[in-house]
Order: structure tokens, then sequence, then C-alpha cells
């Protein structure tokens, strides 16, 4: 089975802080995703990556930036953590699009 | 933005009536995916469909992919309380995986 793990299930940080949310997947997946999920809004795409090194704005990037230098490591990274970025984080791992997407378990922040 | 919607937001049923999801692409989509959601789990892939009117069934669920491949549905009949948690149809556009806003199905019993 394909695992997908994100680093922290909860966190608490402070505003202005930066904070990095990490997601590691095993299954030597081209293509992973960075969602938030906010109630009555769905998930929403922060951005994706689909190789080494490459990465493309989704929906909502504003306030948020990507690093993938591995192929299994996808890292999510808010420059300056504001309050209006609380909500859950999830994070996707798909061998290619058209095939299965394999969530993380999720990671609830909560910017105080 | 968004670009595959999903209604209804939010539905409540009494436990053994049936319900429905839909999906609606503004343009074609090569695939749809439905995921559920349970309530404190994370998206759990449920199937997939491929072609122009394909359904698919498992169990009490029925899948449907529109003729024109910009909509698409899903039908619990005889809804039971495993069934509540979120419902997502997600849609392949190029490199990107769109999910609707999702569906929060509640069955009273």
């Amino acid at each position: 089975d394909v695992k997908v793990t994100q680093s922290s299930r909860y966190l608490v940080k402070r505003t202005g802080e930066k904070v990095f949310l990490e997601c590691v997947q095993d299954m030597d997946h081209e293509n992973m995703f960075w969602y938030r999920q906010d109630p009555g809004l769905g998930l929403r795409l922060i951005y994706f990556s689909y190789d080494v090194k490459m990465k493309e704005k989704g929906d909502i990037p504003e306030g948020y930036s990507v690093s993938r230098e591995k192929k299994e490591r996808f890292s999510l990274i808010l420059e300056s953590a504001s309050t209006n970025q609380t909500s859950m984080y999830l994070c996707a791992s798909v061998l290619h699009i058209g095939v299965t997407a394999f969530f993380g378990q999720g990671t609830r922040l909560t910017v105080v | 933005g968004q670009q595959v919607m999903q209604i209804p937001q939010y539905q409540h049923v009494q436990e053994g009536e049936d319900f429905t999801t839909y999906c609606n692409s503004s343009t074609t989509l090569s695939n749809i995916q439905w995921y559920k959601q349970r309530p404190g789990g994370h998206p759990v892939f449920l199937i997939q469909l491929v072609k122009s009117g394909e359904v698919k069934k498992q169990k009490r669920l029925t899948f449907q992919f529109g003729e024109a491949k910009k909509n698409s549905s899903l039908h619990i009949t005889a809804t039971q309380t495993t069934d509540v948690g979120t419902y997502f149809c997600a849609g392949g556009r190029g490199n990107k995986l769109v999910f609707g806003a999702g569906t929060i199905l509640r069955v009273k019993s």
C-alpha cells in the first residue's frame, strides 16, 4: 500500500512564524499536491509538483511556497504565518493524473 | 477558483432514505474520481470513471459520468449510518487534480 506521511497531525504556531509542513510518500510518485480544507470550501489546491524541483501554483498560492528537492518529499512553507492560514492541510500523491490519489492524514494548523 | 462545482453542500437524511451528490465542470474532464472522507479522517478513493456515459456500482453506491464528460453523480440507495462523511468528486485537468467542495452527508438513525 502507498503510504503518504505528513510530519505533524497538529501544530500551533504564532503569527509571523515561518512554518514548514512536510509530506513524504514511499511509492515513487511523480505528482504531489498540497490542499487546504476549510468548512464549506472543500479542498482547495495550494501548490502542486509534477517532478523534482518542478512546481506550479494552484488556486490559492498566496502566502505559501513549496519545495521539492527529492521525489519523495514535498514541503509546504508558510513564510510568515497569519491567522487566516489556520486550517487543515492535506498532502496527496499520485503516480500520474488519472489514477488514484493517496492522501496523508492531514495537519491541523492553528495560528494564534 | 473552484473549477469543479459540487452540490449540495450539505444533506441530512433519515436512515434508509436515498442520497445523491452532483458534480459539474465547465470543461470536459478526462476522468472523474470520487472520494469519501469520514469525520476526522482523510479522503479515501472510492472509484474512477473514464468513459462517456459510464455507470459503475459498488453495493449501494451508483456512480455516473455524463455523456459530455462534464458532470457526474454519486447516488446512495437506502443510506446507513456508516455512510456519514464528506463525498468529493475530483477531475483531472492537465497536471492538476481539482476537487469539488464536497457534500457533507449526515444520517439520522
